[in-house]
């Protein structure tokens, strides 16, 4: 599979802030880009998820961006909340959400009061 | 979003036995399956493709014949641990793919001993 490359590694955000995380891929094949917060044993959740024909989604406080040329996508938490406090995964597969999904390494998340 | 469940949620089980995981989709059909691999603190990695019907896909590096998976119907896919040792304790996931996105199920802990 195909490396994802996600960072920061933690995240520490004040109450209210704007959380930003980052991936980039390199498998241009990849057509189906989504994120999942996890807590702590726990399945995934998705949260949102972006297609390559579109340049940024958005929904509730989560917006996804995505540069095509630069092969990055990134996920934005508005008004960041301590119940956002959570492992946040991207992911990436090349059959439009058929193929088993390639994970970045994850985003430790804390969202300070 | 669609409901997947897994079963048993968590497992002890002594070294050289066989262990059973199920994982069913609740109130959609499932044609793919995903079963995954979570070591603490670290991402989710695929372990094997299950398409109802036909044999599961394994990813390089997993062993078909210790990780047995079986997908029966178009809501269960099973996945068998066998002759368990204790570096395959670990959090095991399941997925499963409605029509644009992979649904996550809640995790099963094996711990062998």
């Amino acid at each position: 599979q195909q490396q994802v490359k996600q960072s920061p590694q933690s995240l520490i955000v004040q109450k209210g802030g704007i959380s930003i995380i980052n991936c980039a891929y390199e498998n241009t094949a990849f057509d189906y880009f989504p994120w999942y917060q996890q807590f702590p044993g726990k399945g995934p959740a998705l949260l949102i998820a972006i297609r390559p024909d579109v340049s940024e989604k958005k929904e509730g406080r989560f917006t996804i961006s995505f540069n095509k040329s630069a092969k990055q996508f990134s996920l934005h938490i508005m008004d960041s909340q301590p119940g956002d406090s959570a492992t946040y995964f991207c992911a990436a597969d090349s059959g439009g959400g058929a193929d088993g999904l390639t994970f970045g390494k994850g985003t430790h998340l804390i969202i300070q009061p | 979003g669609a409901v997947v469940s897994q079963h048993p949620s968590w497992v002890i089980c002594k070294s050289g036995t066989s262990v059973k995981i199920e994982c069913r989709s609740l109130d959609f059909q499932a044609t793919t399956m995903f079963w995954y691999r979570q070591f603490p603190k670290q991402s989710l990695m695929l372990m094997a493709t299950s398409n109802e019907g036909s044999k599961a896909t394994y990813e390089q590096g997993v062993e078909k014949d210790k990780f047995l998976i079986n997908h029966a119907s178009l809501t269960l896919s099973t996945l068998t641990v066998t002759s368990a040792h204790p570096e395959d304790s670990s959090f095991y996931i399941c997925s499963a793919r409605g029509f644009f996105e992979q649904f996550f199920g809640p995790g099963t802990r094996l711990t062998v001993l």
